[in-house]
């Protein structure tokens, strides 16, 4: 099987860098997710990595370790708008099939 | 705007009553997952597919059936709802010859069955 796991919950102030930390045990790895989901509302895709390294969007990079299993988002110059869950997922294709498992996500407050 | 529709956005409905959750997508995409998600808890696969008149269970045992008649739809049904299965279900679609494969999200629908 596979296990993710991300912090609950994290608080940090407008204009402020945070660091969400993402584990995870998997037999196939082949690619790692992130996504932002605001309250009631649908997930949107915000990173993936499959080799080692940081992948930098705009305020958003994401990092991976595939020996460490390990990975993060970077948010950078923080927003009220960023207040909202972080998922991690990870695709595993050891059992032929290329499907997401998700962590339990990480609920961020940013607060003025 | 969205290319994948999910309706309703909200449903509540009594113990015993059959329902019919909708997935459409417009993308094209030939694989499409469902995931149920209860309140600050993982995305649980319930079922997916592969393309028309593919489907699959996945890793949460659901009481629901699926079916993929078209490549843009991917109802969810649920033949005699209870309690247990108040929660949201979301409604997902995704690439297959493009990287990263990521997958859109519809909206979701919210069930409360009471």
């Amino acid at each position: 099987g596979q296990n993710i796991d991300q912090p609950t919950e994290m608080t940090a102030t407008e204009g402020a860098i945070v660091q969400i930390n993402c584990t995870y045990q998997t037999s196939g790895f082949n690619g790692l997710f992130w996504y932002q989901q605001h309250a009631g509302e649908a997930p949107t895709f915000l990173s993936y990595n499959v080799l080692d390294g940081l992948e930098e969007k705009g305020r958003f990079s994401s990092f991976l370790s595939r020996s460490k299993g390990y990975s993060y988002l970077l948010l950078k110059e923080l927003q009220m708008k960023d207040s909202a869950s972080y998922l991690c997922a990870v695709r595993d294709q050891a059992l032929g099939y290329s499907t997401l498992t998700f962590g339990k996500g990480t609920m961020l407050l940013v607060s003025p | 705007e969205a290319d994948i529709y999910q309706t309703p956005r909200y449903l509540v409905i009594g113990t015993g009553k059959k329902i019919t959750l909708e997935c459409s997508q417009t993308m094209g995409h030939d694989k499409m997952y469902w995931y149920q998600q209860d309140p600050g808890m993982e995305l649980h696969l319930i079922h997916y597919s592969y393309g028309v008149n593919s489907t699959e269970k996945g890793d949460l045992s659901s009481e629901s059936t699926v079916s993929r008649i078209r490549t843009e739809h991917f109802p969810l049904t649920l033949e005699s709802a209870r309690p247990s299965h108040t929660s949201q279900y979301l409604c997902a679609s995704s690439e297959t010859h493009v990287e990263p494969y990521g997958y859109t999200f519809g909206s979701g629908t919210r069930l409360t069955v009471v």
